[in-house]
């Protein structure tokens, strides 16, 4: 069965750490993978995806994240955290298909400390 | 960056009452738009799928005749909560793609839907 997996429920970090929030997927196959983040009562904001080519994808507000085809992850990355980082951040794998239904994981709270 | 807008933000109503939940794409033609409901401190549950024209394809142990999804076109779907109780009390947020998997979707803000 299709699932994403991101094992941490919540992460503190202080402002200026580095950050890595680990996303693990479950598919038949190459997904097309995504990494969105939603502060408190709003929508997703698309921060980065992988559909091919290059492992190592950048994304918007100094964000990466790889793609480890061995590893069946997708973690995010970001050198240094700022306090407006604050927010909840999905992981989500795409059929390469035509429905473009999106399968996202549990979600990862990240909290920031001054 | 594409955008989508959906209102209302929030809305409060009382027990019986129906509700219409709007989401346009702005600058991009939405082939398909997807609806999703989202409970406190949880991931996002896709509810359906709409394609422009076509009916909605819902998930397994979604009411069809509970949440009316109409997307009669390529900026616009709706969501309707009929005689909402209660229980349908939640967040809705609904995405939009350009319809082809590669595409990613565009959300946006939610409604938060409260029945009392």
């Amino acid at each position: 069965a299709q699932s994403v997996t991101q094992p941490d429920i919540h992460i503190t970090v202080s402002e200026g750490a580095s950050l890595e929030l680990r996303c693990n997927y479950s598919y038949g196959a190459t997904p097309y993978l995504f990494w969105y983040v939603q502060s408190p009562g709003q929508g997703l904001q698309l921060l980065l995806k992988y559909f091919s080519g290059d492992t190592l994808v950048q994304g918007i507000k100094g964000f990466e994240a790889e793609f480890k085809r061995s590893q069946s992850s997708f973690n995010l990355r970001k050198p240094s955290v700022h306090w407006s980082d604050a927010a909840e951040y999905f992981c989500a794998v795409g059929a390469r298909s035509n429905t473009g239904k999106l399968i996202f994981g549990q979600g990862t709270t990240l909290q920031v400390k001054p | 960056g594409a955008v989508v807008s959906q209102h209302p933000s929030r809305v409060i109503c009382k027990s019986g009452t129906s509700v219409k939940i709007e989401c346009r794409s702005l600058d991009f033609q939405a082939t398909t738009m997807f609806w999703y409901r989202q409970f406190p401190k949880q991931s996002l549950m896709l509810m359906a799928t709409s394609n422009e024209g076509s009916k909605a394809t819902y998930e397994q142990g979604v009411e069809k005749d509970k949440f009316l999804i109409n997307h009669a076109s390529l900026t616009l779907s709706t969501l309707t909560v009929t005689s909402a109780h209660p229980e349908d009390s939640s967040f809705y947020i609904c995405s939009a793609s350009a319809g082809i998997s590669n595409q990613p979707q565009h959300f946006g803000d939610g409604t938060r839907l409260s029945i009392l």
